[in-house]
């Protein structure tokens, strides 16, 4: 089982919210990590969008919009980057990623369709 | 607002070796860790290894140990990763990335990215 699962893909429309999840395998607390969120769009290298523990410790990339917001689903053992008010620019493939251990784990990735 | 600059497109046979460098500029390159990324295409991320140049230590995937190389150089603030015995499904592009927060234990966030660098292995 992987260490972190994401959806292959999603869909959503201009204006509407996407939530991305990113859930960890069982036996490891998503209480306990920090996960970062990266966008990227075809061609070009990833770009860091945030990072969210907890409310009290989060982070937003620099110049990253505030309708991309990080949290968690701790019943799901889960991180979820939340899109608000999705634009077509907002179409892109969508990394969670983890320390673990000192080892850095990549999700698979979401390929989100704005239409 | 540092940047990091790659080395050009590599075309390798099965068995040979490739290193791949990475530049900073534009700002502090020995007191933040780098790391290196590849993405097989069509396919997600995943983490090979990284280096405190500072520090020179380095750390690698379990995936790659034995076989990836990444070192600094901090006189010409460059990066280098080095993967030895390649095959076909090393065909990938490979990224560094500067981690943030200057905390060499870890648990930073990447950014800047480099531009990637495309190596294909084939006979």
């Amino acid at each position: 089982q992987a260490v972190l699962t994401q959806p292959s893909s999603l869909s959503a429309s201009p204006g509407a919210s996407a939530s991305l999840t990113c859930t960890l395998r069982s036996g490891i607390n998503v209480g306990t990590y920090r996960i970062y969120w990266y966008q990227q769009k075809p061609g070009s290298p990833p770009q860091y969008l945030l990072r969210y523990k907890s409310d009290s410790d989060k982070q937003q990339g620099s110049g990253v919009p505030s309708r991309f917001s990080g949290s968690k689903d701790a019943s799901a053992n889960a991180g979820i980057l939340l899109i608000s008010g999705l634009q077509s620019e907002d179409e892109a493939d969508y990394y969670c990623m983890i320390w673990h251990s000192s080892f850095v784990v990549f999700g698979g990735g979401t390929k989100l369709t704005v239409l | 607002q540092v940047q990091l600059v790659q080395s050009g497109a590599e075309v390798k046979k099965p068995g040979s070796s490739v290193k791949v460098s990475c530049k900073a500029s534009g700002g502090t390159f020995s007191s933040y860790a780098i790391s290196w990324v590849r993405q097989a295409p069509g396919q997600g991320l995943e983490w090979m290894g990284r280096i405190i140049p500072i520090l020179g230590i380095a750390n690698y995937a379990q995936k790659f140990q034995g076989r990836v190389t990444i070192t600094a150089d901090k006189s010409t603030s460059t990066a280098y990763m080095e993967l030895s015995s390649l095959r076909s499904e090393d065909t990938a592009v490979y990224y560094c990335a500067r981690e943030g927060g200057g905390d060499f234990r870890g648990d930073n966030w990447f950014d800047p990215w480099g531009q990637g660098t495309l190596v294909t292995v084939s006979s």
